[in-house]
């Protein structure tokens, strides 16, 4: 399969920082990214799908002047977490998708990120 | 009711054991069915892919599908003790759009 890298791949930071975490398709072109939020023994939440060149759609409930996505180029997307609250630190996982075939969406090793 | 419910375990048995796992569904829509493994702190691997009903199978692997029970199935013959990590099941309705994960099924295999 395809590679995805994430960037960083663990970060610590202060309450009221933004973190940049950034997502990368290392051997393809990904028009579609997905980023996945999960937290400890539950399942992977979509967040936001983002289209290259396009504003990213986000699932109801995740604040989107919050998570702040970018898809600028057909390799990379990121995800800024602003002003970030202890009760934002997860696992960040992103994937990216090329053709539309649904098992041709290759995820990311995730983020994780700790607010204290 | 969640879209996808699977039993999270944990689930131990020893090597050489076959393993079930299962996830069932509720919406109808949903026709593209996959297994994804994750070990810890990393992000999921692709193990099988089913489109619509049926089996499939892989080495050691088999999905099976049975849409009209929404229910899912992964099974692992000969199991093996780096088969031990998280199994999860996910599904969408449509290709090209984000899958639906179950919580995942963590299995250790002891040798």
């Amino acid at each position: 399969g395809a590679v995805v890298s994430q960037h960083p791949s663990w970060v610590i930071c202060k309450s009221g920082t933004s973190v940049k975490i950034e997502c990368r398709s290392l051997d393809f072109q990904a028009t579609t990214m997905f980023w996945y939020r999960q937290f400890p023994k539950q399942s992977l939440m979509l967040m936001a799908t983002s289209n290259e060149g396009s504003k990213a759609t986000y699932e109801q409930g995740v604040e989107k002047d919050k998570f702040l996505i970018n898809h600028a180029s057909l390799t990379l997307s990121t995800l800024t977490v602003t002003s970030a609250h202890p009760e934002d630190s997860s696992f960040y996982i992103c994937s990216g998708m090329t053709s539309g075939r649904a098992d041709e969406q290759f995820f990311g090793p995730g983020t994780r990120l700790t607010v204290l | 009711q969640k879209e996808v419910e699977q039993d999270p375990g944990p689930l131990s048995v020893p090597e050489g054991a076959i393993v079930s796992l299962n996830c069932t569904y509720s919406n109808s829509a949903f026709q593209y069915f996959m297994w994804y493994r994750q070990y810890s702190r990393k992000g999921p691997e692709l193990l099988m892919y089913t489109y619509s009903s049926g089996n499939k199978e892989d080495g050691r692997f088999t999905a099976q599908v049975d849409k009209s029970s929404k229910y899912i199935s992964l099974f692992i013959r000969d199991s093996q003790p780096s088969d031990s990590a998280t199994y999860l099941c996910a599904m969408s309705g449509q290709a090209g759009t984000a899958l639906i994960f179950g919580k995942g099924t963590t299995l250790s295999v002891s040798s």
